[in-house]
């Protein structure tokens, strides 16, 4: 079975600061994929990466920048120089390759950024 | 093309009563998934369809449940004889073919309050 945990519930900074969202998942199968979802107040959840398991390559998409080790089942996500526009709850998800389609969720952190 | 759009926004029922959400998910995609995402917990997988065939059901989709897509194209989520704890936001997504390489598009949900 698979399980992600994202221990930080709630986090909050002052703009500008750097911040790290953590992710720890477990999963049985050689072959995964990893996503980052952020979700507004307005409800929808906005896609802002996957990773599949055989690509370890740290990535960097402006401000945004994430961290997958495999050797500690891990995929943290970092937001450089935070804004008030960040504030959202931030979930991480995983999915085997083939078999069933079901995205499991981790619980989701909760960022606040203040002025 | 509008993204995945969900109706209505807001539903709030009394207990007992049946209420029916629709998706229309982005025209192209052949995929379509629900999920279900309570207060301070992250999306829960519901059942997904490939055209018009329901491909998977979680055991969270009990009797009281059914959803189906006639036409390959837009969705419905029926809950007959609702409970308080079906209290929730029913999210819906679509993929143009398998998620976890395409990606998932989510809408913005239907929040149901049961009264």
């Amino acid at each position: 079975a698979q399980k992600v945990t994202q221990a930080q519930t709630e986090i909050s900074v002052v703009e500008k600061e750097d911040v790290t969202l953590d992710c720890v998942y477990e999963t049985r199968d050689t072959t995964y994929y990893l996503f980052w979802y952020k979700q507004p107040p307005s409800g929808e959840l906005v896609f802002l990466i996957r990773r599949n398991s055989f690509d370890e390559q740290n990535e960097i998409s402006g401000r945004y920048s994430w961290n997958f080790q495999k050797s500690t089942s891990s995929f943290n996500f970092t937001i450089t120089a935070s804004q008030v526009v960040d504030s959202a709850v931030y979930f991480c998800a995983l999915i085997p390759q083939g078999g069933s389609e079901k995205l499991v969720f981790g619980k989701g952190t909760k960022l606040t950024v203040n002025p | 093309d509008t993204g995945v759009s969900q109706d209505p926004r807001h539903k709030i029922t009394k207990r007992g009563q049946n209420v029916t959400f629709r998706c229309d998910p982005i025209s192209e995609h052949n995929r379509l998934y629900w999920y279900r995402q309570t207060l301070g917990q992250g999306p829960e997988f519901l059942t997904y369809f490939q055209n018009e065939a329901q491909l998977e059901k979680s055991r969270l989709l009990s009797d009281r449940f059914s959803a189906e897509r006639p036409k390959g194209s837009f969705s419905t989520l029926e809950i007959q004889r609702t409970e308080q704890g079906d209290s929730a936001m029913y999210l819906c997504a679509s993929s143009p073919r398998t998620g976890y390489a395409y990606g998932y598009t989510f809408g913005s949900g239907t929040r149901l309050t049961v009264v």
